[in-house]
C-alpha cells in the first residue's frame, strides 16, 4: 500500500463547479499535511497547508482527519486557471521531517 | 532573488553517459534535495543534505551522487546513465527539512537511449 494515495483523475468539471479531492495516508505518526499544485509540466507550488482545525484561502478549503487519516481539498466556484495537478503531501517529523509526496489527482475546468 | 534554479532544462544521454545537473538557490535554505518525477509515482526523493557538508540518501539513491560544497549549490550526478533513468528531475529548497514550504526549481527533463 503507499504511504499517500490519492483520487486517480482526471477530473474534468464545468467552470464554476465544486470539486473534492481526497487523500489518504497510511502512517499514524504524519504529523504535518499539505497541499501542492503543479502546472503542467512546471515545478510544483504549495498550494496551503492543512491544519488540525481545517482551514480556507478563499475558493479553497482543506480538512484533515486524523482519526480516519484523510485530507481533502475542496475548490469552489471553478476557474479555468484551476485547471492543474493537486499534490497531497504528508510530512513525517519523526523520521527527521521525510515528506511523502502522493502520485497527484489531475484537474481539468472547461468553459 | 532567482529562488531555485536548476541547469539544464533538457537533456539526452547515451547509457553509460555520466553528467552533473546542477542546482542553486539564493534563499540561504538550510536543506536542498533532489527528486524525480515519473508518471503514476509521485515524486520520489533521491538525495537531500540539510547543511554544507552533509548529505544523506532518500528513497531512490542508487545511480546518483550528491554533494553540498557551500549552502548554495546542490549538484546531483549521474554516475552511468540508465534508461530507467529517463524522468524529469526537481531540486526544492526550504529552510529546514520537514514542515517547511518547499520552492522547487524548473526542473530537467532527461531522457537516457
Amino acid at each position: 500500500r503507499k504511504e499517500v494515495e490519492q483520487d486517480p483523475g482526471p477530473f474534468n468539471v464545468p467552470e464554476g463547479a465544486t470539486v473534492a479531492f481526497n487523500c489518504t495516508y497510511s502512517n499514524s505518526a504524519s504529523q504535518s499535511f499539505f497541499w501542492y499544485r503543479q502546472d503542467c509540466r512546471k515545478e510544483p507550488k504549495l498550494l496551503m497547508s492543512v491544519y488540525s482545525s481545517g482551514n480556507e484561502d478563499g475558493r479553497f478549503t482543506a480538512q484533515l482527519n486524523r482519526a480516519s487519516q484523510y485530507i481533502s481539498l475542496l475548490i469552489r466556484d471553478s476557474k479555468l486557471s484551476d485547471s492543474a495537478t493537486y499534490l497531497c503531501v504528508v510530512n513525517q517529523e519523526n523520521q527527521g521531517g521525510k515528506l511523502i509526496f502522493g502520485q497527484g489527482t489531475e484537474l481539468s475546468v472547461k468553459p | 532573488n532567482a529562488g531555485v534554479t536548476q541547469t539544464p532544462k533538457f537533456q539526452v544521454l547515451k547509457t553509460g553517459q555520466s553528467m552533473t545537473l546542477q542546482c542553486a538557490q539564493d534563499m540561504n535554505h538550510e536543506y536542498m534535495s533532489w527528486y524525480r518525477q515519473d508518471p503514476g509515482m509521485g515524486l520520489r526523493l533521491i538525495h537531500y543534505s540539510v547543511g554544507a557538508g552533509i548529505t544523506d540518501q532518500g528513497e531512490v539513491p542508487n545511480g546518483y551522487n550528491v554533494s553540498r560544497s557551500t549552502t548554495e549549490d546542490f549538484p546531483l550526478r549521474l554516475l552511468s546513465a540508465a534508461p530507467s533513468q529517463t524522468s524529469v528531475y526537481f531540486c526544492a529548497s526550504s529552510r529546514r527539512r520537514g514542515r517547511y514550504e518547499q520552492y522547487f526549481g524548473p526542473g530537467t527533463r532527461l531522457t537516457v537511449t
